[in-house]
């Protein structure tokens, strides 16, 4: 089955610093590459997305990188603000597991004021 | 407005005894999932639904059961609770083409 790793385990950056979140995954198959992100004691919610067609995608300060043949994807987030402080799950799934995602143990990111 | 509902959200039981999580959801989705979480840890699947009378184990070892007979509804039940059951439970559905996961705002469960 899947098997996704990802890195650091913990992040502390400086507000106006940026920040990257790095995945791998191992199933060649997997085609969609969601990012949660989850604030203490709120639930997880899809912040950026990116499918296998596609390299990048940007929405503001946020960004995701994807390298089909080294089988892994990147978080991009840029100009942190403290409100960025959370914990960050990536995750990836195929057609052929019709939904079931396979996550990353997640990333807990601080920025300090 | 489209959502998970859960319910309770907070629960407090005994060693021993039977329960059930409701998770409830009104996106029309098909795909429907139960993970475990510990508070800021990483998110364990344990019971998954394609759809009606369709439900699969996941990747964690767990000793509840869940059922699929309407499409809105994923109960999960637990027969026996055991303090090693006490953590958050996080419902979560997805659309016909898989895709991105709406989480519920979960069930923090304490077993005594």
């Amino acid at each position: 089955g899947e098997n996704v790793e990802q890195h650091p385990s913990t992040l502390s950056v400086q507000e106006g610093d940026s920040a990257v979140i790095k995945c791998t995954y191992s199933d060649s198959a997997s085609n969609y590459f969601p990012w949660y992100k989850q604030e203490l004691g709120k639930r997880p919610q899809l912040i950026i997305d990116i499918r296998s067609n596609v390299g990048e995608k940007k929405d503001q300060r946020i960004a995701v990188t994807l390298n089909k043949t080294a089988k892994h994807f990147s978080l991009h987030i840029t100009e942190t603000q403290p409100e960025d402080s959370a914990v960050y799950f990536c995750a990836a799934s195929s057609n052929t597991n019709a939904g079931k995602s396979t996550f990353g143990d997640g990333t807990t990111l601080t920025v300090k004021p | 407005e489209a959502d998970i509902y859960q319910t309770p959200r907070y629960l407090v039981i005994g060693t021993g005894k039977k329960i059930t999580l409701e998770c409830s959801q009104t996106m029309g989705h098909d795909k429907m999932y139960w993970y475990q979480q510990d508070p800021g840890m990483e998110l364990h699947l344990i019971h998954y639904s394609y759809g009606v009378n369709s439900t699969e184990k996941g990747d964690l070892s767990s000793e509840s059961t869940v059922s699929r007979i309407r499409t809105e509804h994923f109960p999960l039940t637990l027969e026996s609770a055991r303090p090693s059951h006490t953590s958050q439970y996080l419902c979560a559905s997805s659309g016909l083409r898989g895709g991105e996961q709406y989480f519920g705002p979960g069930t923090r469960l304490t077993v005594t």
